[in-house]
């Protein structure tokens, strides 16, 4: 398994701002994954993110929304960008490692937008 | 597109019953097959998952899983349940024919295990 951090864990963000949220992995991955988990809400993947490539986006979500960087194979950020209060969600970040389909999560920042 | 249904949101069970939360999907393809749990103030672990093969899997802390393709389901058991399996629990599918590369999740079942 992959032992993935996240930052920030949590904070509270004016409406209007961005927020960029950091995914560090122990281990070097082929694939990243973004995902949102809404108040009492499953979880919805926003983007996978390659490094190399730009990232491909899941339908309702779009890079100037939401960017993404995937610099190297172990770190990828994404941006929320000019926050309403219907951005407030935990951002989770998730990586595939090991066998094909195995993918392992984060632990989640838990974004509040006022 | 995929979707994945939990029929139960909220389950509450005695300490030592019998568990089994439903989960149905609906692509008709190849898929694989997970279930993540939740443990509150713990991220999302990996339970267990199915791939190919024997249809009934085992992963860890006692608990089970059946596929049964005809169904589209992936249903979770555990003979005995236990206070610490307390948590939030996630059914996913991936389209392993070369679809989508993320998981499709369902809405969640949350489980509370009375002492």
């Amino acid at each position: 398994s992959a032992v993935i951090s996240q930052k920030p864990s949590r904070d509270i963000c004016q409406r209007g701002t961005s927020l960029t949220i950091q995914c560090q992995v122990d281990s070097q991955v082929t694939m990243m994954f973004w995902y949102r988990q809404q108040p009492g809400q499953s979880l919805t993947l926003i983007a996978t993110a390659n490094q190399g490539s730009e990232a491909t986006y899941e339908s309702g979500f779009v890079i100037d929304k939401f960017p993404i960087s995937r610099p190297n194979l172990t770190f990828s950020t994404l941006t929320v960008s000019n926050m309403s209060p219907e951005d407030s969600s935990i951002y989770l970040c998730s990586v595939r490692s090991g066998s094909a389909n195995e993918q392992y999560f984060g632990p989640g920042t838990r974004l509040t937008v006022t | 597109a995929q979707s994945v249904s939990q029929h139960n949101h909220h389950v509450i069970l005695s300490e030592a019953a019998s568990l089994e939360l439903g989960c149905n999907y609906s692509y008709g393809g190849t898929v694989n097959l997970f279930w993540y749990v939740q443990y509150p103030g713990q991220h999302l672990q990996l339970l267990l998952k199915y791939f190919s093969g024997d249809p009934l899997v085992k992963g860890i802390k006692g608990f089970e899983a059946e596929f049964i393709k005809s169904k589209f389901s992936f249903n979770l058991r555990k003979p005995s349940v236990q206070w610490s399996d307390t948590a939030e629990y996630f059914c996913a599918v991936k389209d392993s024919g070369g679809g989508a590369d993320g998981l499709t999740f369902g809405k969640g079942t949350h489980l509370i295990i009375q002492p």
